[in-house]
């Protein structure tokens, strides 16, 4: 069975204080990687997709890596408007159709 | 770019009666919507998968008669629930593909419904 599996549920961190959150992914066929990011009472706002493992990419105070296993999104120097719920899913093929298989998310507070 | 609407942002019905979900791409034309629901500290849950003008594919356990949708045009699909009872009560979002399957989704900012 397709699996998604992200740690820690949640994180607290001091304004400053870098950390990374994990998605660990046991799927069939996987296709791509992505993380979202979900502010309380909304929908998920896309950050990255990644391919293939070795990929990495970046935005302002994020970075999303992929290994064959797992996925890690780097918070470097979070700020308070970092807090959030961190969300990935994994992109498969199944059945003949194409879906994603969301996490249960980290949900992260960032103190000024 | 890549907007996308949903009416209403929350709902309270009793149980037994039926809420519309409606969920509208604002500025493209979305070939593929989704309708995923979330309870609370649970991950999102794709329930169905709509293409314009075709009936909607759902996933395992997820009941067709119950969770009607409606995917009319190429920015509008709707979702309904028949019959709601208390355990229907949940975070609906829908998303909106540009064309390149699930990984072009773009999604809405979800309805809570409440059934009491």
């Amino acid at each position: 069975e397709d699996q998604v599996t992200q740690s820690p549920e949640a994180l607290r961190l001091q304004e400053g204080e870098s950390s990374s959150l994990n998605c660990s992914y046991t799927v069939s066929g996987l296709r791509g990687l992505f993380w979202y990011r979900q502010d309380p009472g909304k929908g998920p706002e896309f950050l990255f997709t990644l391919y293939s493992a070795g990929e990495e990419k970046e935005k302002e105070r994020l970075k999303a890596t992929l290994t064959k296993k797992e996925s890690f999104l780097h918070i470097t120097a979070p700020k308070p408007e970092d807090s959030a719920t961190y969300l990935c899913a994994v992109w498969i093929t199944q059945g003949g159709s194409e879906k994603l298989v969301f996490g249960k998310g980290t949900k992260l507070t960032v103190n000024p | 770019g890549a907007v996308v609407s949903q009416h209403p942002s929350w709902v309270i019905c009793k149980s037994g009666t039926s809420v519309k979900i409606e969920c509208r791409s604002l500025d493209f034309q979305a070939t593929t919507m989704f309708w995923y629901r979330q309870f609370p500290k649970q991950s999102l849950m794709l329930m169905a998968t709509s293409n314009e003008g075709s009936k909607a594919t759902y996933e395992q356990g997820v009941e067709k008669d119950k969770f009607l949708i409606n995917h009319a045009s190429l920015t509008l699909s709707t979702l309904t629930v028949t019959s709601a009872h208390p355990e229907d009560s949940s975070f609906y979002i829908c998303s909106a593909s540009l064309g390149g399957g699930p990984k072009e989704q773009f999604f809405g900012p979800g309805t809570r419904l409440t059934v009491l």
